[in-house]
């Protein structure tokens, strides 16, 4: 079975310009999250979704940030423009259904991003 | 709100040493607690878990012991390899009334492991 993907693994660009970043959960899993991990810390939530719907997004700055999750599988993150403090490791998860009580969190390898 | 606090790494080891790194949590209700491994390139896997109070998990020869009364979820290994350094978090999940978990989950800072050989 494979795992969430990602993509891609890094990115390095200037400050102020847009940047995307893609997660393919678990092949059935209903439930969808991003992270952000800076550098030495642990990974702090930005968004989680049921299905297509964003049940939670307090922590996602929503002036440069936005995600998607058409059809309730892929997801895109969005930042626009990027800031020099965005650097970090974006990562993704995805779970099977925590309404139903299923919430083990299976994580992608992440995202890299840097901004100069 | 809920927090995760692990002792400050990192830990250099000798193989076959014992491992201990220390997760204390400030949470409301009864959270499930977890600790979370990241390898070199690679993404968080779950390493063991427990959902109520005196709980052990355990995976790979790492034990963990849910123990509410000092809100402590430490991670122990009796011997450790070269193989086991990675970053290790402890995390815990939410509650929300009714028992039902919605799968939120705040992470300790990581605690880097290298063990030589």
């Amino acid at each position: 079975e494979a795992g969430v993907v990602q993509s891609p693994r890094y990115k390095i660009i200037e400050k102020k310009q847009p940047v995307a970043f893609w997660c393919n959960p678990i092949s059935g899993h209903n439930t969808l999250y991003w992270y952000l991990q800076n550098l030495g810390q642990g990974p702090e939530l930005l968004i989680r979704y049921e299905n297509e719907e964003a049940v939670d997004d307090s922590q996602l700055p929503k002036d440069r940030f936005s995600a998607e999750r058409l059809k309730g599988v892929d997801s895109t993150l969005k930042i626009q423009p990027a800031e020099l403090g965005d650097s970090a490791v974006y990562l993704c998860a995805s779970s099977l259904d925590v309404l139903a009580g299923f919430n083990e969190q299976f994580f992608g390898p992440g995202t890299r991003l840097t901004v100069l | 709100g809920d927090s995760v606090t692990q002792m400050e790494g990192p830990v250099t080891l000798s193989e076959e040493a014992f491992l201990t790194i220390n997760c204390t949590y400030t949470a409301t209700g009864y959270p499930s607690l977890f600790w979370y491994v990241q390898y070199p390139g690679e993404g968080l896997q779950l390493l063991l878990k427990a959902t109520k109070a005196d709980d052990k998990g355990s995976n790979k020869g790492f034990e963990a012991t849910y123990r509410k009364e000092t809100t402590s979820f430490h991670l122990e290994k009796g011997s450790v390899q070269v193989s086991d350094s990675a970053v290790y978090f402890c995390a815990l999940s939410d509650e929300v009334a009714g028992g039902t978990s919605y799968g939120k989950l705040t992470f300790g800072q990581g605690t880097i492991l290298t063990v030589h050989p």
